[in-house]
């Protein structure tokens, strides 16, 4: 059952560059949408917590949910070297159980 | 900044044997969760814990596995009979309760059954 779908990568970019990471989904009652930080063999560390559709930004981080479409996105820029991690996204329905994409390995390079 | 902290950080255990992941939610969280990751996959959902009862939990959560919060601080995960597919990194995670918040994860433990 796959209810998140995330492109495992690697993606690999140069430091400075934009980078787009990106989840699609299959479960329109998901209504909460994160985005975790995972370096390795370390816990997710919690990056955006977004409500519904729409923008957030949090410094170099932007997320956008896409109801319609099911799909978010997170957005880095000015990508650091200490950016290099997997990110996961997440989301809920109203209850409690969270569902987790593969995770995106991401390589800066300096 | 708080946070939440389990131990022990790596566990390895015989086959057969139980085994107690501890945690420690962050103070002032009511929900509380365990997650496995098996190296290379997804993070799957085990568990979840409100008011001293499970809230909900997953198919991989069979008889095998409880939860327990023995006092006011710590949140633990047995698994009576480790089997060698139960090696995976295990996450404890709390959140606030009132309004749909976000989750907190611990470091991990990584448990490794042979």
């Amino acid at each position: 059952q796959k209810e998140v779908e995330q492109d495992p990568g690697p993606l690999s970019v140069p430091e400075g560059a934009i980078v787009s990471l990106n989840c699609t989904y299959s479960n329109s009652a998901f209504q909460y949408f994160m985005w975790y930080r995972q370096y390795s063999r370390k816990g997710p560390e919690l990056l955006m917590y977004t409500y519904s559709s729409g923008n957030k930004e949090d410094g170099r981080f932007t997320a956008q949910v896409d109801k319609s479409s099911k799909y978010i996105s997170l957005f880095i820029r000015d990508s650091q070297p200490s950016d290099s991690a997997t990110y996961l996204c997440a989301m809920k329905e109203g209850g409690n159980q969270f569902y987790f994409g593969t995770g995106t390995s991401l390589t800066v390079i300096p | 900044e708080p946070e939440v902290t389990q131990t022990p950080s790596h566990q390895v255990t015989q086959m057969g044997q139980e085994v107690i992941l501890r945690c420690v939610p962050i103070s002032n969280h009511l929900y509380f969760y365990w997650y496995r990751q098996i190296l290379g996959q997804k993070v799957e959902f085990l568990v979840s814990f409100y008011n001293n009862e499970i809230s909900e939990k997953s198919e991989i959560f069979d008889d095998q596995f409880s939860v327990e919060r023995p006092d006011g601080s710590n949140f633990t995960l047995k698994i009576r009979s480790t089997k060698l597919e139960d090696s995976a990194m295990y996450f404890c995670a709390s959140r606030q309760a009132v309004v749909n918040t976000e989750a907190f994860f611990g470091q991990g433990t990584r448990l490794t059954v042979v």
